[in-house]
């Protein structure tokens, strides 16, 4: 099945740091989507982007909907320990009902 | 309070049985959704309904069924003919083709 390329797969930070993540694809997207998965629950919808260039922010997180609609990026900034977790980018495929998910970005923060 | 109700949270079954995983709405949303998540790795689609009666095959949907007789409800059956059932179940809704997809909060299926 299709699935985006998403980087990097995981990263330790400290407590503090900024963070960035980004997902790529060979298809165009009309929509981006961000989503942050804790353990045994369903992933939390955290940004969404319709149109190439969009820049978006949700507090301490930013998003970005590439000019070639071929990608997007996260930053998450003073990265908190609450912001342990998996995150996932989403793209809807043009004229189709049908998202496409990252392989995710685990993310660990020490103290 | 609106949402998505998966149930039930754990599912164990035998090899060789077919089971049926619930995927309940309130939020009133024309499509609904099926995804699979492996250990260490992303969602993938199943099925997917815009509207009721329909649906469609997502990338992985051999040795799956489903059904959208009700606009608040797609159950989901795992049958006897997928090869590795054992996964996490995330059933998701969204309002139209634009929007964002809101998840339940997924059943763990344990196939022995």
């Amino acid at each position: 099945g299709q699935q985006l390329n998403q980087s990097p797969q995981s990263m330790f930070i400290q407590e503090g740091e900024d963070v960035s993540m980004n997902c790529t694809s060979s298809s165009i997207f009309n929509t981006w989507l961000w989503y942050k998965q804790d353990p045994g629950e369903g992933p939390v919808l955290l940004i969404a982007l319709y149109k190439a260039g969009e820049l978006t922010s949700n507090g301490r997180l930013t998003a970005q909907f590439g000019i070639t609609r071929k990608d997007s990026f996260l930053n998450i900034s003073a990265s908190i320990p609450s912001d342990v977790g998996i995150y996932f980018c989403a793209g809807q495929l043009s004229g189709t009902y049908k998202y496409i998910f990252g392989t995710g970005t685990r993310l660990k923060v020490l103290a | 309070d609106g949402g998505i109700t998966q149930s039930p949270k754990y599912l164990f079954r035998k090899e060789g049985q077919n089971v049926t995983l619930s995927c309940e709405q309130n939020l009133n949303h024309d499509a609904m959704y099926w995804y699979r998540q492996d250990p260490g790795q992303g969602l993938r689609l199943i099925y997917y309904s815009q509207i009721v009666n329909d649906f469609q095959k997502g990338d992985i949907a051999e040795g799956y069924s489903v059904s959208r007789e009700k606009k608040e409800s797609f159950p989901l059956t795992v049958t006897s003919a997928q090869k590795n059932p054992t996964a996490f179940y995330l059933c998701a809704s969204s309002m139209s083709d634009r929007s964002p997809l809101h998840f339940g909060n997924g059943t763990r299926l344990t196939v022995t």
